[in-house]
């Protein structure tokens, strides 16, 4: 099965934009438009915030948007607020009902 | 409201099996394929397993294949974890979660510890 690559840390200033991204393979990211988004904060469940590439579920604020190039999907942040605190999470559907998740990316709101 | 709540988490010796359930309410279960997701200590997600809407498919992660079996009762809206020989490296918060309409996992569970340790 095959790995997404995000890096471990990132971190911005209340007001200031994020982007995080999440690297996988020509034949999988670079292929279909199945990535998504999940914020998890300390000690509770994960929660998505992004569907098909840059798709806002309803209640989710629209300061967080999604998009692709290529082989590299990325979550931007925009108003960074210190709610946004979290780690974060990209997944992908790669075949049938196999699921595949990226690291983690912990956001660091300073 | 969607709601997943898992039970049968615990402390148990390596080698032992243990079930996981996932008791599902606010939404039509047997309408919807189901996941089983955990996160070891410290670590990040890991796609452990998935059940389509009426037991058509399942599908499992290659860490995970011949030792955990995932299966639904749609007749009490009950989503099951079999593991079995477990081992440390299963130590680990299992989540169940919901399938969504498009390429996603829209709703998850709390989530249930399971502790594999002598």
């Amino acid at each position: 099965q095959s790995a997404l690559t995000q890096p471990p840390s990132v971190s911005g200033s209340p007001g200031q934009s994020v982007t995080i991204s999440c690297t996988g393979a020509s034949s999988d990211i670079g292929t279909y438009n199945r990535v998504s988004w999940y914020q998890q904060p300390p000690g509770t469940a994960p929660k998505l915030m992004i569907y098909d590439v840059s798709n806002r579920p309803s209640g989710v604020p629209d300061r967080f948007s999604g998009s692709k190039s290529g082989n590299t999907a990325s979550l931007i942040i925009s108003g960074l607020q210190a709610e946004d605190e979290a780690d974060y999470y990209c997944g992908l559907k790669i075949g049938g009902s196999i699921w595949v998740f990226g690291g983690g990316t912990k956001l660091t709101v300073l | 409201q969607v709601q997943l709540v898992e039970s049968g988490g615990g402390v148990v010796q390596p080698g032992r099996s243990l079930r996981l359930s996932c008791a599902a309410s606010g939404f039509t279960f047997s309408l919807y394929g189901l996941h089983w997701v955990r996160q070891a200590p410290g670590k990040g997600l890991e796609w452990v397993a998935f059940i389509c809407n009426d037991e058509c498919d399942q599908y499992y992660a290659d860490s995970v294949k011949g030792r955990f079996t995932i299966s639904r009762d749609n007749s009490k809206n009950i989503l099951y974890l079999q593991i079995d020989s477990l081992r440390a490296e299963d130590t680990a918060v299992y989540y169940c979660a919901r399938d969504g309409a498009h390429y996603d996992i829209d709703s998850w569970g709390q989530g249930a510890l399971v502790t594999v340790s002598s």
